[in-house]
């Protein structure tokens, strides 16, 4: 199993309140990734890294924000939690993204976040 | 842009059965394609992938050929267990890009 970490696994906060979800690999991958998955939604991606400071937006991306000062963490902040923001997080990492080759070609997931905001 | 279709579930199975979940994509050029799997309280695991036109992927017991003439992926196993009951999402990746597109997942549940 990829060495994927996320911290906390559990969470429930208050509407406005800030959180910060952590992902943590040991597998050096240049690609990060922060995804949520909601039921009739499948999973949908937050905002992603291609290494060190270099982040970008993904599909649903409104109210988050990310940092990636390390090779190993990706952070995703929810800087004033909302309920719509309940969900379940899911981090991924992965070696080589646009220029990868079939063996290298896969994104490896964390065990996930259940985070509520009430 | 780009999408991925699954079949709604849940689908219900009695143990030995066929299986297929059908998938169809929307892409432009030739993306890689995939299958995950979810088991209850844990994360996604690639379940199998084809990355062009004709590749089958397969996996303990499972298959899927990537089919560019009518842009589908679909998910057949010969024989189900009670242990395959989970979520299958299938997903794209587009040429050139390193972020997935997922379908929104179809629960399988196998009885004995």
């Amino acid at each position: 199993d990829a060495g994927i970490t996320q911290s906390p696994r559990h969470k429930v906060t208050e509407t406005g309140t800030p959180v910060t979800l952590r992902c943590h690999q040991t597998e050096n991958h240049r690609y990060m990734y922060w995804y949520r998955q909601d039921p009739g939604h499948g999973l949908r991606l937050i905002h992603y890294s291609y290494g060190v400071k270099d982040t970008d937006k993904g599909e649903v991306s409104d109210g988050y924000s990310v940092s990636r000062s390390k090779t190993e963490d990706f952070l995703l902040t929810l800087e004033s939690a909302t309920s719509s923001q309940t969900s379940v997080y899911f981090c991924a990492i992965s070696e080589i993204g646009a220029s990868s080759g079939p063996s290298t070609d896969t994104q490896y997931f964390g065990p996930g976040t259940r985070l509520t905001v009430l | 842009g780009d999408s991925v279709t699954q079949m709604e579930g849940p689908v219900t199975l009695s143990e030995e059965a066929f299986l297929t979940i059908n998938c169809t994509y929307t892409a432009t050029g030739y993306p890689s394609l995939f299958w995950y799997v979810q088991y209850p309280g844990e994360g996604l695991q690639l379940l199998l992938k084809a990355t062009k036109a004709d590749d089958k992927g397969s996996n303990k017991g499972f298959e899927a050929t990537y089919r560019k003439e009518t842009t589908s992926f679909h998910l057949e196993k010969g024989s189900v267990q009670v242990s395959d009951s989970a979520v299958y999402f299938c997903a794209l990746r587009p040429s050139g890009y390193s972020t997935l597109t997922f379908g929104k997942g179809t629960m399988l549940l196998v009885s004995p």
